[in-house]
């Protein structure tokens, strides 16, 4: 499974976005980057995944570098609830392989 | 639907105890997982399904067997409990479309306290 290196806390002031940035330089070309979070004391929470191009959804964009070695998470109006650990994970996307998680990103929302 | 459920939210077990821990899913999905979070750490995988009857290794399989007799459960067991499976489990499940995972849901977890 390729490494991840994710800072290990940021703060970020309320309204403002938050773009958290996660590195993956062995990343394999069939691996997709996926983002979760985790809310204090909660299971995980699928966010996005992207392979190379960038991605948008209701809760997060996703830009991955053209060689694919990094990615950043933005949260484009991060509120209070979005204080969560963030987890980068590069995954295959088949078969029934199960997440790998790292250390993640402490994301503090600061009113 | 109620998505991936644990069943207990809380345990305190004795060194050598045995118990074992219930996830259940209503979302018909195929795939279902077990990890382990200890504190300051991120999600370990212990054993796997990728279907009714079948099971498989994860990453820090040891002291634990599973069992997926129905498709919307998996259980996990403990049979001789020892303080270093103090813990929070987490179940998840996924259904890859098109043979791709998008997604797993995770349960709200069951904390594990083995004295």
């Amino acid at each position: 499974d390729a490494k991840t290196t994710q800072p290990p806390s940021m703060d970020c002031a309320e309204g403002r976005a938050a773009n958290l940035p996660c590195n993956h330089s062995t990343i394999s070309g069939n691996e997709y980057v996926y983002w979760y979070r985790q809310i204090h004391s909660q299971g995980p929470q699928y966010i996005i995944h992207g392979l190379k191009n960038n991605e948008t959804n209701e809760m997060a964009s996703l830009i991955i570098t053209e060689d694919r070695k990094s990615s950043t998470l933005i949260l484009p109006h991060a509120t209070l609830r979005d204080t969560a650990v963030y987890y980068c994970i590069p995954h295959s996307g088949g078969g029934a392989d199960g997440l790998t998680f790292g250390k993640g990103t402490h994301l503090i929302i600061q009113p | 639907n109620a998505g991936v459920t644990q069943t207990p939210k809380f345990r305190v077990l004795k060194t050598g105890q045995s118990m074992t821990l219930l996830c259940a899913q209503d979302m018909n999905h195929e795939y279902m997982y077990w990890y382990r979070q200890d504190p300051g750490m991120g999600l370990r995988l212990i054993h796997y399904s990728v279907g009714e009857g079948t099971t498989a290794k994860g990453e820090v399989p040891d002291g634990y067997n599973v069992s997926r007799l129905k498709k919307q459960n998996f259980l996990l067991g403990l049979e001789s409990a020892a303080p270093s499976q103090t813990s929070v489990y987490f179940c998840a499940s996924s259904y890859p479309p098109s043979g791709k995972l998008d997604e797993q849901f995770f349960g709200p977890g069951t904390r594990l306290t083995v004295l």
